[in-house]
């Protein structure tokens, strides 16, 4: 059964770097047909889309974040990441991991609250 | 990007009940549109796809329609695991966009 889990810092200083990761069991992160992404939501709201990475390693971002965000893959964990850089209160959200088959996101990891704070 | 607009952004209801949730885009999206349902505290989780197509495991009570701008997803018989929040998600352009939410509840 595939499975998501996020992991990283809960707590990231103002200005600083957020690096978290997902590790996938149940499915190889690099069969050809699979992709990934990431999706957040600050507490109380909606969901965002950071980005998606595809075969072969390419990657799409949000705009609205695309100058900070890196999502990148290590296949001999078969896990994936995502590097956010110089973040704000504006940040603070829960990060999921998600698998995306075709351009729908399922199943989700169950998230992590990220809260970005001096 | 594609702007989503869901309505109403809560909706009270009782189980046996029969819901309706609509969402809006701002632009044709012909049918690249997904739902989810999320409980409190919990990963959001893949109901419908391509507008109207049930994913696996998912109980037949949940259909989805439309085409183009749009969309509604219905939840017939509403049992009590069903209270939920709701979001519709576009996926025919980059960037994927969610809709805001409807929370449903008794």
């Amino acid at each position: 059964q595939l499975q998501l889990q996020e992991s990283g810092p809960g707590l990231v200083k103002p200005s600083e770097t957020l690096s978290l990761t997902c590790t996938v069991s149940g499915d190889s992160i690099t069969t050809a047909s699979n992709h990934w992404g990431w999706v957040r939501q600050p507490p109380g709201k909606g969901l965002e889309w950071i980005g998606s990475l595809y075969l072969r390693g390419r990657t799409f971002y949000n705009d609205s974040l695309k100058s900070r965000v890196t999502i990148s893959v290590d296949t001999s964990k078969n896990q994936y990441s995502l590097t956010v850089t110089s973040v704000t209160a504006a940040d603070t959200a829960v990060y999921y991991c998600a698998k995306q088959i075709t351009n729908w996101f399922d199943p989700w990891g169950q998230g992590i609250l990220v809260t970005v704070s001096s | 990007d594609i702007q989503m607009t869901q309505s109403p952004s809560s909706v009270s209801a009782s189980v046996g009940d029969t819901v309706t949730i609509a969402c809006r885009t701002s632009q044709d999206i012909n049918n690249w549109l997904a739902w989810y349902q999320q409980r409190p505290g919990k990963a959001p989780r893949l109901l419908i796809y391509t507008a109207s197509s049930l994913q696996s495991g998912v109980p037949s009570r949940f259909s989805g329609s439309g085409f183009g701008t749009d969309f509604s997803l219905t939840i017939s018989s509403l049992q009590p695991e069903d209270f939920a929040t709701y979001f519709c998600q576009q996926s025919h352009s980059f960037p994927y966009t969610f809709g805001q939410g409807t929370k449903l509840e008794i």
